[in-house]
């Protein structure tokens, strides 16, 4: 079965801190993974797409790793500000249909 | 530059009351367009999607339908709205292939009474 399962669900850090949040999926066949930006109440945006080929894919201080023998990723955010504080979701792509798996999503909250 | 419109932002409905939301894309042709559901601490659920006008694909069975009378224009509708119908609906549109990238609308939390 299809999945994406996202660690932690939720996560507390302090301004200015890192933080590493993870995505194992089960997707089979993979096509590409995407990170997913989503502020309370409104619509997620997109950080970061990568295909089978890409190992680690940068936006700004975010950064994503993809390995996939694993199937594991991560979203590895740098010196963290109040305005990271959103859910972030992994999102992977079956290549058979493009079919769409949706991970839970990691609640990070920024403290100051 | 593309936008999408969803409105409302929010929505409180009665049991067994009708319900239309829309969406509209600017700045684009022939998207392909989406709704999703969300519901809380769940991953999002692709409710229908479309690849051009009066073209729907419905991905779970449901209590709702869609429609897609306009190129840039997509209309989520129920009859009656059942209790299980709240939660946090999202429109989004994409280019090219239905796997590429997605741009979302900001949302409409539907709370039904």
């Amino acid at each position: 079965k299809n999945q994406v399962e996202q660690s932690p669900q939720s996560l507390i850090i302090l301004e200015g801190k890192n933080c590493t949040l993870q995505c194992n999926y089960t997707v089979s066949p993979f096509s590409n993974l995407r990170w997913y930006k989503q502020d309370t109440g409104r619509g997620p945006v997109s950080l970061t797409i990568m295909t089978f080929s890409e190992n680690t894919k940068s936006n700004g201080r975010y950064t994503a790793t993809l390995d996939a023998d694993t199937k594991q990723s991560s979203l590895h955010i740098t010196a963290s500000q109040l305005s990271d504080s959103a859910s972030y979701i992994c999102v992977v792509s079956a290549r058979s249909n493009y079919q769409l798996i949706w991970g839970a999503g990691t609640k990070l909250i920024i403290k100051p | 530059s593309q936008t999408i419109h969803q409105w409302p932002a929010t929505l409180v409905q009665p049991v067994g009351s009708p319900l239309s939301l829309e969406c509209t894309v600017e700045g684009t042709s022939n998207p392909n367009l989406y709704w999703y559901r969300q519901a809380a601490g769940r991953g999002l659920q692709l409710l229908f999607y479309s690849v051009g006008i009066g073209q729907i694909s419905s991905e779970v069975p449901q209590n709702l339908s869609a429609s897609r009378p306009q190129d840039r224009q997509f209309i989520l509708s129920s009859k009656k709205l059942l209790l299980s119908d709240s939660g946090f609906y999202l429109c989004a549109w994409s280019v090219g292939g239905l796997g590429e990238k997605l741009f979302f609308g900001s949302g409409t939390q539907l709370s039904v009474l």
